[in-house]
């Protein structure tokens, strides 16, 4: 029983296509995130959520739009992707922030 | 703006060598310090929370301290199975989010 599960977990695709990518958390967790862990293994916040409404909204392009259909469920749809966007991103879910996150395996974009 | 600083970026033990990595942190009315494992391919574990000056906390072979401006991830004993990556994190109160430092990469020899 995964807890946070992320698909795909690896992406490879061409410059200026769309792609999404989603997540699922079954530990019934009010808030979910999304991160990204570039080359150097950085991990940068990019969204957060707390039942479904956004929260957090840090300086990332608009090609990225996070979607929350319901407090289980965060997905990211990344449009006209740029080799820049080449990273690892991360979900999370957490019931309060100093509780710990719990993270997914993470998705590993690549933009060719 | 918070900063997060992990040194050193990288260290070699040997299978029971015991040592300790440094996360040192600037940031205004900190809600709590965080420690997390991360191992190749894999999403961070969560390993500790830390709230206040002073406190410990400790989970097998790990010891987790906190200062005013810094904290140690004591590691005694390390076995190999020990090695990851070891990430450290700051909260500051009514921000939501977690800033992460780069993190350190242990290995440990056996």
């Amino acid at each position: 029983d995964t807890a946070v599960s992320q698909t795909p977990k690896y992406l490879v695709t061409q410059m200026g296509n769309d792609k999404s990518i989603k997540c699922e958390q079954n530990l019934g967790h009010d808030t979910m995130y999304w991160y990204k862990q570039d080359s150097k293994k950085f991990l940068k916040i990019m969204f957060s959520y707390n039942n479904k409404e956004l929260i957090i909204n840090e300086t990332v392009p608009n090609r990225f739009s996070p979607k929350s259909p319901d407090k289980a469920h965060l997905n990211l749809h990344i449009n006209s992707l740029e080799l820049g966007d080449s990273a690892v991103y991360f979900c999370a879910s957490s019931p309060r922030v100093d509780s710990g996150y719990t993270f997914g395996s993470g998705t590993r974009l690549t933009v060719v | 703006e918070d900063q997060v600083t992990q040194s050193p970026e990288a260290l070699r033990l040997q299978e029971g060598e015991s040592s300790s990595l440094n996360c040192s942190y600037t940031v205004s009315g900190l809600r709590g310090l965080f420690w997390y494992r991360q191992d190749p391919g894999k999403g961070p574990e969560f390993l500790f929370t830390l709230y206040s000056a002073g406190e410990e906390k400790e989970k097998e072979r790990l010891k987790a301290t906190l200062t005013k401006k810094e904290s140690f991830l004591h590691i005694t004993a390390p076995k190999p199975e020990d090695s990851a990556t070891y990430l450290c994190a700051v909260e500051q109160g009514g921000s939501e989010k977690l800033v992460f430092g780069k993190g350190t990469k242990l290995t440990v020899n056996p």
